[in-house]
């Protein structure tokens, strides 16, 4: 099992519509999560993070953890052809980030 | 700019020889880290530093690789003897002391021909 797991896609959701990108991991010690965005040929950028159990929002961006059953979630709402990016989970683990292999969204105009 | 900047952006080179990068993490940030990125992948951590100390290396980082960071300020990494599997993006990242949010630089992207 790897320790980061997401849906690779690509997720197509049309313009305006909300998207739900999730991710799910095996350690059950970890603390810390981030969702990084990356653009094609560009480096991850880091547009969420997240620490306690619940909802955490910053603008149209809604991140969610569930520590029990070790899921992560990133909702963009009005999503815009601007969001198209991979979407990467990462995880800390002691010092260095453990990252999911990365969710391709795809928003149609 | 006050982010992470790295240098090269790109860097071609043959099987069999040796290349280095840089990266100046963002001022006052303690911690640096390097990843490695390929094709459809996330990046893979290869080592991290608190100021000057390398307290971290992962088993990617084979003895062909080595990084310093000598004044505890910019690092740098290089590959002795480049094979054509070295082909990536090698990013860097740093981070102040108490915090877990890493923030990454552009980027190095190596081909090995």
């Amino acid at each position: 099992q790897k320790e980061v797991e997401q849906n690779s896609g690509p997720l197509s959701v049309p313009e305006g519509a909300i998207a739900s990108l999730n991710c799910t991991y095996s350690d059950r010690g970890s603390q810390s999560f981030f969702w990084y965005r990356q653009y094609s040929g560009k480096s991850p950028e880091l547009i969420m993070f997240i620490y306690s159990n619940g909802d955490k929002e910053d603008g149209r961006f809604t991140a969610q953890l569930n520590k029990a059953s070790q899921y992560v979630s990133l909702l963009i709402r009005d999503s815009q052809p601007s969001d198209s990016a991979t979407y990467l989970c990462a995880v800390l683990l002691t010092n260095k980030l453990i990252f999911g292999t990365g969710t391709l969204l795809a928003v149609q105009p | 700019d006050t982010g992470v900047s790295q240098d090269p952006r790109h860097k071609i080179t043959k099987r069999g020889q040796n290349v280095t990068f840089r990266c100046d993490p963002i001022s006052e940030h303690n911690r640096l880290y390097w990843y490695r990125q390929t094709l459809g992948q996330g990046p893979e951590f290869l080592t991290y530093f608190q100021n000057e100390a390398q307290l971290e290396k992962s088993r990617l980082l084979s003895d062909r690789f080595s990084a310093e960071r000598p004044k505890g300020s910019f690092s740098t990494l290089e590959i002795q003897r480049t094979e054509q599997g070295d082909s990536a993006m090698y990013l860097c990242a740093s981070s102040p002391t108490g915090y877990n949010e890493q923030f990454f630089g552009p980027g190095t992207r190596l081909t090995v021909l």
